[in-house]
């Protein structure tokens, strides 16, 4: 059974950061590229980072780039979300997604992890 | 970035009724379109994929067409277990996109 469990959220000052942890189990997270999508409360989604299986490549949009990293550490099937100079805007549950192996569509998500910028 | 335009934004119908709802992007997504339903408290779940192509373990009173630029999601047979938020989202370009979604509600 494929389980994303995220951790590592909380309340956070502005301009401070926070880091997102996602362990993955239950396939070979190796093969499979992941990403981090967003929630804010009441609200639409909106995608935050991709990864390539390998980690050589990451993609993000323009509302996190250079703020936000996203990394992971596949001996550890772990995925991660890297937040610097947060913005009361980033207030959010945070999803850790797999993307299909053939299509980039979004087949896994975990429970979400609630962050909250706030002073 | 793509724009995705989400319809209706809420809807409200009768138990085995059939309800659509409609995406448009504002460029062509070449059938690189995804739809995801969100029960209330819980992450969403992928229904659709390539536009039309059913998730595992989707029912079939689910289904997806389209092209281009404008794609719908079918319920036929509406059940009480349908009531949810639906989403649409494009993979066709980086950043990935998502409508604004659509509440459903049981009259």
């Amino acid at each position: 059974e494929v389980q994303l469990v995220e951790t590592g959220g909380g309340l956070v000052q502005p301009g401070r950061s926070l880091k997102l942890s996602c362990v993955a189990s239950g396939f070979t997270f190796n093969n499979y590229w992941m990403s981090w999508t967003r929630q804010a409360p009441g609200k639409g989604l909106e995608w935050v980072a991709s990864i390539t299986n390998s980690g050589g490549s990451t993609y993000y949009p323009d509302s996190v780039k250079g703020r936000f990293t996203i990394s992971r550490d596949n001996a550890q099937n772990t995925l991660y979300l890297q937040m610097n100079s947060l913005r009361s805007e980033d207030t959010a549950t945070y999803y850790c997604t797999r993307e299909g192996l053939w299509v980039s569509s979004f087949d896994y998500w975990g429970q979400g992890v609630m962050v909250t910028v706030s002073s | 970035d793509i724009q995705m335009t989400q319809s209706p934004a809420s809807l409200s119908a009768s138990l085995g009724e059939t309800v659509t709802i409609e995406c448009r992007a504002s460029e062509d997504i070449y059938s690189n379109l995804a739809w995801y339903q969100q029960k209330p408290g819980n992450s969403p779940q992928l229904l659709i994929y390539d536009a039309n192509s059913l998730a595992d373990g989707v029912p079939s009173r689910f289904s997806g067409s389209g092209s281009g630029t404008q794609y719908s999601l079918k319920i036929n047979s509406l059940q009480s277990e349908d009531v949810a938020s639906y989403f649409c989202q494009q993979y066709n370009n980086y950043p990935y996109t998502f409508g604004a979604g659509t509440k459903l509600e049981l009259k």
